[in-house]
């Protein structure tokens, strides 16, 4: 596969559930990223990894925990979230941000999540 | 840290020229501005970048205006497959690190 892939594509969970969501990039990029997009407002930047490392966390709730394994491979594990929480996850990729900052950045097709 | 305006919403014909503006007030002197397209159900797809002056590309140009308050993306001659949300995105570098801020977006319907 190509880009960035995002999986599950579709996810309903209750709020005491474990789920995690996974994405996965082949651009060979060094910086991920992952949104929330919830109806009709802006996108939200929740967490930032740049070489695996975190360097971003825009005051995200404890119940969303990042794990950035490789430079690769991003994933964002849920639990006890709340109906709020039901939205559309978008993971994104791009160049290294300290050495090619506003770099493009190409997004995966998102996760859309429903909590009941 | 700068905060970006755009239209709602906006209605076109095919084969006009379309153009959307973000304002951007307090974007400071080293934020790059990026225009992105979103399909329903799928992520947002880059168009074009630019810093200061005129971008042009092979889908789109962007203006921008020498005190950079603003930017206009204009989208020649627009079909139908161009109804999208358009999002404007700034870069603002804060405390060493570049802070992405998305716009609200803004709802192109383009009519036959």
């Amino acid at each position: 596969e190509t880009g960035v892939t995002q999986t599950p594509r579709h996810l309903v969970m209750g709020m005491t559930n474990k789920k995690s969501l996974k994405c996965e990039q082949h651009l060979g990029h060094n910086a991920m990223y992952w949104y929330k997009q919830s109806a009709k407002k802006p996108l939200e930047l929740m967490f930032v990894y740049n070489f695996k490392e975190q360097t971003e966390n825009n005051s995200v709730p404890s119940r969303f925990s990042p794990e950035c394994p490789n430079s690769s491979h991003l994933f964002l594990h849920l639990h006890t979230l709340q109906p709020e929480d039901s939205a559309l996850y978008l993971c994104a990729s791009s160049q290294d941000r300290s050495s090619q900052p506003g770099s493009e950045q190409f997004f995966g097709p998102g996760t859309r999540l429903t909590v009941l | 840290l700068a905060k970006t305006t755009q239209p709602i919403s906006m209605d076109s014909y095919e084969g006009q020229e379309v153009n959307i503006t973000c304002s951007h007030n307090n974007i400071a002197t080293n934020d790059y501005i990026t225009w992105y397209q979103q399909f329903p159900s799928q992520g947002p797809r880059f168009i074009i970048q630019g810093y200061k002056t005129k971008v042009t590309n092979e889908v789109a140009s962007l203006f921008i205006p020498a005190d950079r308050k603003s930017s206009t993306l204009s989208l020649p001659r627009v079909s139908l497959s161009d109804t999208a949300v358009y999002y404007c995105l700034v870069a603002a570098l804060t405390s060493g690190t570049y802070k992405y801020i998305f716009g609200t977006g803004t709802r192109l319907k383009v009519l036959a």
